[in-house]
């Protein structure tokens, strides 16, 4: 079964706390996305990553760190430094055509 | 800088009728556009997606136009169903070659029954 998978599904973080978030896919696409949801807006792009070992900050990156070791992995770190980190996060996939995008994750700030 | 613009929030349609959603552009050296539903608290998925050198391209119920020279795009949903009731998201694929993606804000659509 091809597609993108996230997990948790949800995701509490306490003050001064970095928290992972998980995204793996085995569509075989090179790049992958983070993006940000708030409540009643777009999607906002965090970081992406075109090739392994290779990532690029988007519109929103700070307060976050990326790593891609692996093709089908891209994992997304929320630090302390983002001080608004209540979000829905959604990861994404593509091979320079359409895009495809993962469940998403509720990340909530306890 | 708003690369991609959806003007409306909102939008209710009868069902069985046609539903239009808008999307406007800046930038043209985009040359790939994707349309995309979303329901609350799930991934936007793909609905249809249109090459900039072509006009049209139809899917089912869903048509995407796409007039270059105004830099819009519009999707049709013929006819609206209840089950269409979600935010649409136009995306148009950045500069060729890269692999940046630009959203819209998104409409929500509402189709009454």
């Amino acid at each position: 079964d091809g597609g993108i998978t996230q997990s948790p599904k949800y995701l509490f973080r306490k003050e001064g706390q970095n928290v992972t978030l998980s995204c793996e896919q085995n569509l075989n696409h090179d790049a992958m996305y983070w993006y940000r949801q708030d409540p009643g807006q777009g999607l906002r792009l965090i970081y992406y990553s075109q090739i392994v070992n290779d990532f690029q900050k988007g519109d929103i990156a700070e307060g976050y760190s990326v790593s891609r070791e692996k093709k089908e992995s891209f994992p997304l770190t929320v630090t302390s430094a983002q001080k608004n980190p209540t979000a829905f996060y959604l990861c994404a996939s593509s091979n320079l055509g359409t895009q495809y995008f993962g469940p998403g994750t509720r990340l909530l700030v306890l | 800088d708003q690369q991609v613009k959806q003007n409306s929030p909102s939008l209710s349609v009868q069902e069985g009728r046609i539903s239009i959603l808008n999307c406007d552009y800046t930038n043209s050296m985009f040359d790939y556009f994707l349309w995309y539903k979303k329901y609350p608290a799930e991934g936007p998925t793909f609905l249809i997606s249109i090459s900039s050198i072509k006009d049209k391209n139809e899917d089912g119920r869903f048509t995407v136009f796409l007039n270059k020279s105004a830099k819009h795009l519009s999707l049709h949903i013929v006819p609206s169903q209840p089950g269409d009731s979600a935010v649409y998201f136009c995306a148009a694929r950045g500069v060729s070659g890269t692999y940046k993606y630009i959203f819209g804000t998104g409409t929500r659509l509402k189709v009454l029954a």
